[in-house]
């Protein structure tokens, strides 16, 4: 089983609609990442946080550490969101950084 | 606005062939990663550099990679020789040490990458 599961693996919506992108963890963290890749390969890192909520533009990030499951929202999604999203957590027994798979959004006109 | 730069962004080689890359971190950026990427999965670290030293090469597949940043600012990565499973985006990222930090609460900041296809 991996350590930081994703879900949905891949999801197709349609501009406009509310984008929810779910990450669970196994592991005691420090941290955790929410990263995004364009098909050309290059990773931005959106979001780091270690608790609560954390909004830029029209992303928002939650984390609820005792659940150990953290959400990526975008409103008002538009086809430029369309990346995959990942991901990733900062283990704290020995700072190591463990990556979901990501999630793979299509955004349709 | 200050990225990690890496090159070639793209190298098709052949089997038993050496290859390398390269990665200019953000000046200033002490610390420094190297992750292979294979398609539909998640980043998996290979080195982190501290400044020149090597902080965790664990996953580093030593008989045939090698990682050096000589003078504590770009880096290279080789391998030698070159397998078919070895196709794979090689990301770079690097972050800056803020002191008091532990080095996992820094933000990284990542290269476009290069895609390795071994033929």
């Amino acid at each position: 089983k991996n350590e930081v599961e994703q879900s949905p693996q891949n999801l197709t919506a349609q501009e406009g609609e509310f984008i929810t992108i779910n990450c669970s963890y196994s592991v005691g963290i420090s941290a955790l990442h929410w990263l995004q890749q364009h098909p050309g390969g290059g990773i931005v890192s959106l979001f780091m946080l270690s608790s609560g909520k954390k909004k830029h533009g029209r992303l928002i990030a939650t984390i609820n550490i005792q659940e150990k499951h953290s959400s990526l929202h975008i409103t008002a999604s538009h086809p430029r969101d369309s990346a995959v999203y990942i991901c990733a957590v900062i283990q704290n027994r020995d700072d190591k950084i463990i990556f979901g798979k990501g999630t793979r959004l299509h955004i349709l006109p | 606005e200050a990225e990690v730069a890496q090159s070639p962004r793209y190298k098709i080689t052949e089997k038993s062939q050496a290859v390398a890359f390269w990665c200019d971190p953000i000046s200033g950026h002490a610390t420094l990663y190297w992750y292979r990427q294979i398609l539909g999965q998640g980043p998996e670290l290979l080195v982190q550099f501290q400044d020149e030293s090597v902080v965790d090469d664990s996953q580093l597949p030593k008989d045939r990679f090698s990682a050096e940043r000589l003078k504590g600012v770009d880096s290279t990565l080789k391998i030698q020789p070159a397998e078919l499973g070895d196709s794979a985006m090689y990301l770079c990222a690097s972050s800056l040490l803020v002191p008091g930090e532990p080095l996992s609460y820094n933000e990284q900041f990542f290269g476009p990458g290069t895609r390795l296809t071994v033929l």
